[in-house]
Formats: C-alpha cells, sequence, structure tokens
C-alpha cells in the first residue's frame, strides 16, 4: 500500500537553529500538508500546498515557517530560528482531493533544547 | 466552546464488546467527516470517511453523522486487544478549504 514517508524521524536541534523536516508524499497525489502534534495536545493544521504554491495556512504558520516541493517528489517544511515551542511531532499528509481523507506519515519528532 | 470535543478516556472494554467513540462539534459548516487511528509515536491512519449526514460500514467499524445534533460516532462491533489506540475524530468544511479540525482523541484499551 502507498505510503507517506518522513524523514528523519527524530531529530534534536539546538533553540535558534533551522531545520529542514523532509517527506515523500504518495506519488498520484495533489494536495500535500504539514500538521503538528505538541506532546497530549490535538492534531493542528499548519499549512496546506497545491499546484506548487501554499493554499491555506493557520496561525501557526507565521515567517519562521516554510514549505517548498524543491523537486517532482519531495515536499519540506522549514523552521527558520527553533524556539523550544517548535518541539512536537511534525506530520507530512497527502491526498488526492481536496476534503477527502488523508494519508498521513509517521512523522518527525523535533525536538528543540 | 471548543470547536471539536472528544472524551478523552481512557476507555477499557472487555475482548469481543462494542465500543461507541463520540465526538461533538460546534461549526455547523463541517460537511466532511472522518476517523482516524493513531498508536503511539506514530501517525493518524484513516478509518472510516462520511459526507454529510448518514452511516457508513465498513467491516467491523460503522460511521454515523447527525448534523442536526452535531455529533458524530464510531462504533467498532468484536471488539480486539489490536484495536487499542487513541481514535481522533476530523472534519473539514467547503469554507475551510483542505483544513482539518481534529478532536483531542479517545485513548481505547481492549483487554484480552
Amino acid at each position: 500500500e502507498p505510503e507517506v514517508t518522513q524523514t528523519p524521524s527524530h531529530q534534536v536541534t539546538q533553540m535558534g537553529q533551522e531545520v529542514i523536516l523532509r517527506c515523500v508524499p504518495i506519488s498520484n497525489h495533489l494536495y500535500f500538508y504539514w500538521y503538528r502534534q505538541i506532546l497530549g495536545q490535538k492534531v493542528e493544521f499548519l499549512v496546506s500546498f497545491y499546484n506548487n504554491e501554499i493554499s491555506e495556512k493557520s496561525e501557526i504558520f507565521d515567517d519562521q515557517f516554510s514549505v517548498e516541493r524543491p523537486d517532482g517528489s519531495n515536499f519540506t517544511l522549514k523552521i527558520r530560528s527553533t524556539k523550544l515551542e517548535d518541539s512536537a511531532m511534525y506530520f507530512c499528509a497527502s491526498s488526492v482531493t481536496k476534503n477527502y481523507g488523508y494519508t498521513f506519515g509517521s512523522g518527525t519528532r523535533l525536538t528543540v533544547v | 466552546q471548543k470547536e471539536v470535543e472528544q472524551d478523552p478516556g481512557p476507555l477499557s472494554v472487555p475482548e469481543g464488546a462494542i465500543v461507541s467513540l463520540n465526538c461533538t462539534y460546534s461549526n455547523s459548516a463541517f460537511q466532511y467527516f472522518m476517523w482516524y487511528r493513531q498508536y503511539s509515536r506514530k501517525g493518524p491512519e484513516l478509518l472510516m470517511y462520511t459526507y454529510s449526514s448518514g452511516n457508513k460500514e465498513d467491516g467491523r467499524f460503522t460511521a454515523q453523522v447527525d448534523k442536526s445534533s452535531k455529533y458524530i460516532s464510531l462504533f467498532i462491533r468484536d471488539s480486539q486487544p489490536s484495536d487499542s489506540a487513541t481514535y481522533l475524530c476530523a472534519m473539514s468544511s467547503n469554507n475551510a478549504g483542505n483544513m482539518l479540525t481534529f478532536g483531542g482523541g479517545t485513548r481505547l484499551m481492549v483487554k484480552p
């Protein structure tokens, strides 16, 4: 069964450093997303991406965050200057159509120290 | 009022029991309703997807949506220890584009 692949599975970074989280969505999917889940809290929407541009973003997705699809397969989330409160599981997801149930990756656990 | 609410549990049931999981929501614009299963330290896995009101059945799982009450349910028949996980409801609307709004999840434990 097709999967969304995320790397790395766990990343530890120092506060103020830049991190790039990587995702390979399912190949025939057109919509791409990033969500995050702080430990013990709800899964929260960050951003959606379609046709090589951001289609929606939440209030969490401020100027410190950016997304990119650098080639035909990868989808990345960059956090420019990490803060302690950015520590969370970050999930990439993709879908064939809008509003249909997404396929999530296994997540990258980001720890900011 | 929180947009999507779920009882966090834990809900503990014996193997073979029928499980009922529920969510309430406040946004009447929600039209797309999903249930995800999440194992510890893993990503959510889509179980059921329902558009608007009504019932949908898939194997041991039945999803119900009552838009008039703003209430959705997931029933699991003949529950198994492997069903032990956190169950998340999620929903979206045409107005919200592609954004899913999740409930906080209900932790289910099925005891052998």
